[in-house]
This record gives structure tokens, sequence and C-alpha cells, in this order.
């Protein structure tokens, strides 16, 4: 049990669809970062947040957005959902951006139909 | 850009015996972190064992250790003494330690370890 939650836990979105994924960091970490995870492969980043601002981005489209919240909390949006949008979604925190260890929580599986 | 490779989609161990897991990587930088990370069926990705890179001494925690090849950029986790707990899919993972970047993860495709009886 690391403290990171995530939800939903699963979410079935049509194509078009706008989305909106939460994560809750273990209090007192000011760093999380979002992976997309395709069935049979490694995560990829999405992005990264520290202290509420943008503090890096991967090979993700602008529709992939983020917030991130003073109480440690934080968003994933994703708009006009693809159908290869479909995958899980991971949250990590950290206690600082240049803190070694990740803590992810359990995901959300995301379907697009 | 770096890069992680995992050539072994599946590997299978009996209980109680060793197995090797193989994970190389591709980087220009000389100071970085490696990781294994295990996600078993609950999807959550636990960290198994983490390397510094400066560090020439390999890693170990209890049953898990590495084998940390700096110059073949190698980075293999060894499980010894296997339990059945220890099916899951194993990710090799690299992280930079330029504080100046986003502190991203990079993972290998998966290793998924099967343990029979």
């Amino acid at each position: 049990e690391t403290g990171v939650t995530q939800s939903p836990t699963h979410l079935i979105k049509t194509r078009g669809q706008q989305v909106t994924l939460r994560c809750s960091s273990q209090s007192g970490h000011n760093t999380v970062s979002w992976y997309q995870q395709a069935l049979g492969q490694g995560p990829q980043f999405i992005f990264q947040y520290y202290r509420e601002e943008e503090n890096g981005r991967g090979n993700f489209p602008p529709r992939f957005s983020g917030l991130q919240f003073p109480n440690y909390s934080s968003e994933l949006n994703v708009n006009a959902l693809e159908l290869d949008d479909s995958a899980l979604y991971l949250c990590a925190s950290s206690i600082e951006t240049w803190a070694p260890e990740a803590f992810f929580g359990q995901g959300t599986r995301l379907t697009v139909v | 850009a770096q890069t992680v490779t995992q050539s072994q989609p599946e590997m299978s161990v009996q209980e109680a015996e060793t197995v090797t897991l193989s994970c190389t990587y591709d980087t220009s930088e000389s100071d970085y972190y490696l990781f294994w990370y295990k996600q078993p069926p609950s999807r959550q990705m636990i960290l198994v064992i983490r390397q510094e890179a400066y560090k020439q001494q390999n890693a170990t925690e209890n049953r898990f250790s590495v084998n940390f090849q700096k110059a073949a950029k190698s980075f293999s986790l060894k499980i010894s003494d296997s339990q059945l707990g220890d099916a899951a899919m194993y990710f090799c993972a690299y992280r930079s330690s330029n504080t100046g970047t986003a502190s991203k993860l990079t993972f290998g495709t998966g290793t998924r370890l099967q343990v029979t009886l």
C-alpha cells in the first residue's frame, strides 16, 4: 500500500468524448507523473507536474492535459478520445522531482469504444 | 533519448529455484538510476530494487539482486529461492539524475515471469 490512489478503477468512453482521471498523491509529495500503459507494453511518460506547474512532457498531443492541486491531488484530462487511447493510466508521486523513488497508484483502465 | 530493452518476453522458473531477467539500456549520460519494478495482476507498480549508476556495488534486497555492468549498459535482476508470489510482469526502468529535467521513468517492454510448482 503506497498511499497513491486513483479513480475510477475502470472506465468506458465513446470515441470523441472527454475523460478526467484522478490521482491522490501521498501526503507531502509535490511531484506527480502520469503514464500510459498500452496492453502488453511498458508505461510511457505523458507529463509531470511539480508544485502545480507542468514540469516536462512526453510525446503526447495537446489533447492530453493535466492539473495539480495544492492538496496533493491531480487530474489527467483527455479530449477527443480515440480508440488508441484505450490503456491503463498510471500516476506516480514523488516527494520531490529529484527524489529517485516514485510511488505508483493502481491505475485506471480506460476503454474507448 | 534513452532506451530500455528487455529481450525476454516470458520466463519460467520452478519454485525455490533461481531466475535471471535481462535488461539493457542506452544512454549518453554518466549519472542515472536503474530500477526493477514488479507489476502483479493488481496493476500497481511495485519497486523491487534500485541501483545508482555511480555505485559500483550491486544492489541487493533480500532474495533480489542485480548485476549492473555500466560499461556494457546491462542491468539484470536475479531472483533467488523463487516463490509463487513472485509471478508477475517485471519492468526494467531508467531515470536520469539530471535535476534540470523532468524525473521521468523510461520503461522496457517487460518480462512476464511464471513460477511453477
